[in-house]
């Protein structure tokens, strides 16, 4: 069954430092979205992504946070001066029609 | 704000009874919803869908029931099994299937 990749599953880093979560997702997807969970708190949309572009955005999509598909496959979040609340499960989410598949994230620690 | 409610954090079901997660949403425009089920260290992974102009909508064990008038709809699990065991997830989308509003989850215990 197609997955959606998501690497690396754990990142820490220093506050204030640029990190890059990276996702592959399905190969035939054309929407693609980025989802983050804080601890203990629901899954929270922040981008979604369609033909190149930014589609939708959250409120917690701020100017820190970016997204890019480089090269036709990978999906990437940057998000460029890390906060300690940045701390989270990332879920990267494809989708073609009804449903996403997502990945199973990356937990980035902000210390 | 809270447009998509699971005002049960947790729910813990005897293996082969019905599991029952209800889900509770305030904006109107909703008109396609999802369930989704998350184990530990996983992402969520799609479950079943309804949209708008159905009332019920079956899939095996899973049957998801839309209330409109009350913006409510359910989650049916029957029979219940252990591997059930999850956090599940209720989403709502205004826009037939894109950008959903999650729930906060609600954590099914299946007992043996």
């Amino acid at each position: 069954e197609p997955e959606v990749t998501q690497t690396p599953s754990h990142q820490v880093t220093q506050m204030g430092q640029e990190v890059i979560l990276r996702c592959v997702p399905i190969s035939n997807h054309l929407y693609f979205y980025w989802y983050r969970q804080i601890l203990g708190q629901k899954v929270e949309f922040l981008v979604s992504f369609y033909n190149n572009e930014i589609s939708e955005k959250s409120e917690i999509f701020d100017d820190q946070f970016s997204v890019e598909r480089p090269d036709g496959s990978n999906f990437t979040l940057k998000i460029r001066s890390t906060k300690l609340e940045d701390s989270a499960m990332y879920f990267c989410a494809s989708s073609v029609g009804d449903g996403y598949t997502f990945g199973s994230g990356t937990r980035l620690t902000v210390v | 704000d809270q447009q998509v409610k699971q005002n049960s954090p947790s729910l813990s079901v005897q293996e082969g009874r019905i599991s029952i997660l209800n889900c509770d949403y305030t904006n109107s425009m909703f008109d396609y919803f999802l369930w989704y089920k998350k184990y530990p260290a996983e992402g969520p992974t799609f479950l079943i869908s309804i949209s708008s102009i159905k009332d019920k909508n079956e899939d095996g064990r899973f049957t998801v029931f839309l209330n409109k008038s009350a913006k409510h709809l359910s989650l049916h699990i029957v029979p219940s099994q252990p591997g059930d065991s999850a956090v599940y997830f209720c989403a709502a989308s205004g826009d037939y299937g894109q950008n959903f509003v999650f729930g906060p989850g609600t954590r099914l215990s299946v007992l043996p």
